[in-house]
């Protein structure tokens, strides 16, 4: 039972540049998160989806994308890459947000904006 | 904006004490409440959860809930090295709305 799978697990882009950070569930939860976390702070919500076809902005969404196709993945689309960007991206899934709303989250892909 | 706050650290404690973490949270209507461990470069796992006031416990680790104060608390027993990390609460309000993190507080146990 793989979890929640992220690819790449590190990236390094130029200033300008696009790319899309992948992210894959096996458990059949419907709901996702995509969060960032830059050093010494917590995890900030920059996207998140309750099922297929259905997205809805966090707290930092601004310079991102989302689309959710299928109940398995959640990909984030980054356009026109700036520094402020750099920070680790964690993806994140739950069976529901009633309670416990556990969350499961992914290893993580660190992202460097040069 | 619905803030959960945490003293960001280092909490410093000697191996074999009791580790204090806190947290607070603006939102009234927040129900369920959780602690996640961050190791140094790995993603968060949860520890305990709680949404009823009062103590919760899990072996080493009780959680403690006093929605009348806005807070909620992580206690660690006979803490060990392995404990230090980063510790993370995390509170969730009604519906169908994410959780929203605080920065986290980072724990170190001296052996």
């Amino acid at each position: 039972n793989a979890g929640v799978t992220q690819t790449p697990k590190f990236r390094i882009l130029k200033i300008g540049q696009s790319m899309t950070l992948q992210c894959a569930q096996d458990m059949n939860h419907n709901y996702m998160y995509w969060y960032r976390q830059d050093p010494g702070m917590g995890l900030k919500l920059i996207y998140y989806s309750v099922g297929a076809g259905i997205t809805d902005k966090g707290e930092v969404p601004n310079g991102y994308n989302v689309s959710r196709s299928t109940t398995e993945d959640f990909p984030l689309r980054l356009e026109l890459a700036a520094p402020s960007q750099t920070s680790v991206y964690f993806c994140a899934s739950s069976y529901s947000t009633g309670s416990p709303g556990e969350l499961f989250f992914g290893e993580g892909s660190r992202l460097t904006v040069l | 904006q619905k803030e959960v706050e945490q003293n960001s650290g280092p909490l410093s404690v000697p191996e074999g004490a009791i580790a204090s973490l806190n947290c607070t949270y603006s939102d009234r209507g927040s129900q369920s409440f959780f602690w996640y461990r961050q190791y140094s470069g790995k993603s968060p796992e949860l520890i305990m959860f709680i949404y009823s006031n009062g103590d919760k416990e899990d072996g080493r680790f009780t959680a403690q809930l006093n929605k009348a104060s806005q807070y909620v608390s992580l206690l660690i027993r006979d803490s060990q090295p392995s404990d230090s990390a980063t510790y993370l609460c995390a509170v969730k309000t009604s519906g169908n709305t994410p959780l929203v993190f605080g920065k986290g507080t980072r724990l170190s146990v001296i052996a």
